[in-house]
């Protein structure tokens, strides 16, 4: 069975300045991983993903994560946050079994608040 | 991009009654829609995974017969929380998931969420 691990429940940062949201999963297959963000009482988005390819992988916003397989994890990451930044980030981890089976496992969260 | 509704947004109802909500799919065809809860402060957990003109296979811990999922469509999935009581307040959350072979198949397109509230 997989599993992820966000460590960082809350995360308070300044305005402009970078953040780190950490995440780390274990799974004995192969994985693909996702960053979703959350606001107050509303589903989740996507804001990147791994599936293949280029170990970096960008949203629009500003937004930056790697798969680092040796060390089984997926940070996020932005050089300067803005407030409306403010929101809960979720990561997780998909693995797809055979016949078509799929399961997503989420991570606790880490709620990053931007102060001005 | 793929886009999942849910239907109603917001629910309220009284102890001992059912509440239907509703996932689609809008432009997209999801074999296998997902159902997930969300308890305050909490992350998401799995309830039930259903695939289309199957059974719902149910994690373990989660009453089948409380919960009840129909995926009558490609494009529609239920979930019919039977005999509602204040525990089960909650956010309901579902995603659903591309036909296999499609491009976007192994990720999963959530719904807004609906916000139960039993009094």
């Amino acid at each position: 069975a997989q599993s992820v691990t966000q460590l960082d429940s809350q995360v308070p940062v300044f305005e402009e300045a970078p953040v780190e949201l950490r995440c780390n999963y274990s799974s004995s297959v192969s994985v693909y991983l996702f960053w979703y963000v959350q606001y107050p009482n509303q589903g989740l988005q996507l804001l990147l993903k791994y599936l293949s390819g280029s170990t970096l992988v960008k949203s629009i916003n500003g937004f930056e994560a790697e798969f680092n397989k040796s060390q089984t994890s997926f940070h996020l990451r932005k050089p300067s946050v803005h407030i409306s930044d403010t929101a809960e980030y979720f990561c997780a981890v998909t693995v797809s079994y055979s016949g078509g089976y799929q399961k997503v496992t989420f991570g606790t969260g880490t709620k990053l608040q931007v102060i001005p | 991009g793929a886009v999942v509704s849910q239907h109603p947004s917001r629910v309220i109802c009284k102890s001992g009654t059912s509440v239907k909500i509703e996932c689609r799919s809008l432009d997209f065809q999801a074999t296998t829609m997902f159902w997930y809860r969300q308890f305050p402060k909490q992350s998401l957990m799995l309830m039930a995974t259903s695939n289309e003109g199957s059974k719902a296979t149910y994690e373990q811990g989660v009453e089948k017969d409380k919960f009840l999922i129909n995926h009558a469509s490609l494009t529609l999935s239920t979930l019919t929380v039977t005999s509602a009581h204040p525990e089960d307040s909650s956010f309901y959350i579902c995603s659903a998931r591309a036909v296999a072979g499609a491009a976007s198949s192994n990720e999963q397109f959530f719904g807004p969420g609906t916000r139960l509230t039993v009094l």
